[in-house]
């Protein structure tokens, strides 16, 4: 079955830079990833998705790139800001719908000010 | 509504007791899902429901587990006999065609 690596576990930036999230799957035939934020004590929602016609999806300071060949998948949050701060999770799936979906165990993302 | 609903937001139960969990859905929302998330961990899928089909229990980690849902309403996961290692946050999750998850906000259990 699919099996998602997500890294690092914590990240902490400067408001204003960079932060760079990386996942890896192992399933060929995943096809659907998408990206939710979780703050304390709220459930996890979905800030961006990717499918796997594409290699790159942007929403204003975050972006989504996909690597297929390599089964790698990255999120990218720029200009960050502390209210960026939260646990990110990637996951991966060979639908959108269903049980398929495989999450990774997260990121804590801390943005000082 | 206008989200998913989860009930009771927080349970403390002593180890060996029962637990029913409450989620109520988006309305019109067909699919819905439970997940357990332990402490620094991602989500563990546990069961799916679509509709009037069968639901999809392969998630559930032993029978001590179960999940009810009425149509296309409410559901209810139960716990029997809880174990210190139940402790979770365990969250709910509905969706319609074509459209990702919407989460509700879980139900944080602790067993003592």
């Amino acid at each position: 079955g699919e099996n998602v690596e997500q890294h690092p576990s914590t990240l902490s930036v400067q408001e204003g830079d960079s932060a760079v999230i990386k996942c890896t799957y192992s399933d060929s035939a995943s096809n659907y990833f998408p990206w939710y934020k979780q703050e304390l004590g709220k459930g996890p929602q979905l800030i961006i998705d990717i499918r796997s016609n594409v290699g790159e999806k942007k929403d204003q300071r975050i972006a989504v790139t996909l690597n297929k060949t390599a089964k790698h998948f990255s999120l990218h949050i720029t200009e960050t800001q502390p209210e960026d701060s939260a646990v990110y999770f990637c996951a991966a799936s060979s639908r959108q719908a269903g049980t398929a979906l495989i999450f990774g165990k997260g990121t804590t993302l801390s943005v000082s000010s | 509504g206008a989200g998913v609903s989860q009930s009771p937001s927080n349970k403390v139960t002593e180890k060996g007791k029962d637990v029913e969990l409450r989620c109520d859905p988006i309305s019109g929302h067909t699919a819905l899902y439970w997940y357990r998330q332990r402490l620094g961990q991602g989500l563990e899928f546990l069961i799916y429901f679509q509709g009037n089909s069968a639901p999809d229990k392969s998630g559930l980690p032993s029978d001590r587990f179960s999940a009810e849902r009425t149509g296309e309403s409410v559901s209810t996961l139960t716990i029997q006999r809880t174990q210190q290692e139940d402790s979770a946050v365990y969250l709910c999750a509905s969706a319609t065609n074509g459209a990702d998850r919407v989460f509700g906000e879980g139900s944080r259990l602790t067993v003592l």
